[in-house]
């Protein structure tokens, strides 16, 4: 199976702060998801096929990357952006998550 | 508005069986693959079932296979997932999450609140 490993595991940054989250898969895979989860609800969505903003998702977020090498990036941190994001890979069964990063604001 | 929502958790005991149901609406069920995902205490999330839209293509993961079922109603808007032999192990939140497909990729777009497995004696 594909093996998502994310970095860091646990991160704050300030406000204002540029924030990259890397997701590292251990085969290639075509396109790598994102979503954000904050305590007591649901995964969302939050970008698809490597760097499509999902519905409602603020310019400042954007991802990268392509074959085993993925990222999530903040341009400029802001306290509503505190949560833990997950990467997730849709090539191949298995379906895998990553570990999750948590982010906090400092 | 698309709305999942996940009903038939509980306390199941080792080894005991237990059948979840995700209630679909605000698109049309039958043309969505569907899948259930889910996420242990403290845990990252897990995906454990996926099924097509009309149920020709099913896959599992390793941790289920022969114990949990994934099967769909379309007529009644309605997925579900049979449990048996359950495990301490298997105490999570359970989600359905709707599969997209846009370009040429596949993602979940839409979880519904979850409902709640407890494995315990």
């Amino acid at each position: 199976q594909i093996v998502l490993t994310q970095s860091p595991a646990i991160m704050s940054a300030s406000p204002g702060e540029k924030v990259t989250i890397t997701c590292s898969a251990s085969s290639s895979v075509s396109y790598m998801h994102w979503f954000q989860q904050k305590p007591g609800t649901s995964p969302k969505l939050w970008i698809y096929s490597t760097s499509n903003l999902a519905s409602g998702v603020p310019a400042r977020f954007s991802g990268s990357g392509s074959g085993t090498s993925y990222s999530l990036t903040i341009s400029r941190m802001e306290a509503e952006d505190a949560a833990t994001y997950y990467c997730q890979q849709r090539s191949s069964y298995p379906l895998t998550f990553g570990s999750g990063t948590k982010l906090e604001i400092k | 508005e698309v709305k999942l929502v996940e009903s038939g958790g509980g306390l199941v005991q080792p080894g005991g069986s237990r059948k979840l149901s995700c209630a679909a609406s605000g698109f049309t069920f039958s043309d969505y693959g569907m899948a259930w995902v889910r996420q242990a205490p403290g845990k990252g999330p897990e995906w454990v079932a996926f099924i097509s839209n009309l149920a020709y293509s099913i896959y599992y993961a390793d941790t289920v296979t022969g114990r949990f079922t994934i099967s769909r109603e379309n007529a009644k808007n309605t997925l579900y997932l049979e449990m048996s032999s359950l495990r301490s192990e298997d105490t999570a939140m359970y989600y359905c999450a709707r599969d997209f497909y846009y370009g040429s990729s596949y993602y979940f777009d839409y979880w519904g609140q979850g409902t709640t497995l407890t494995v315990s004696s």
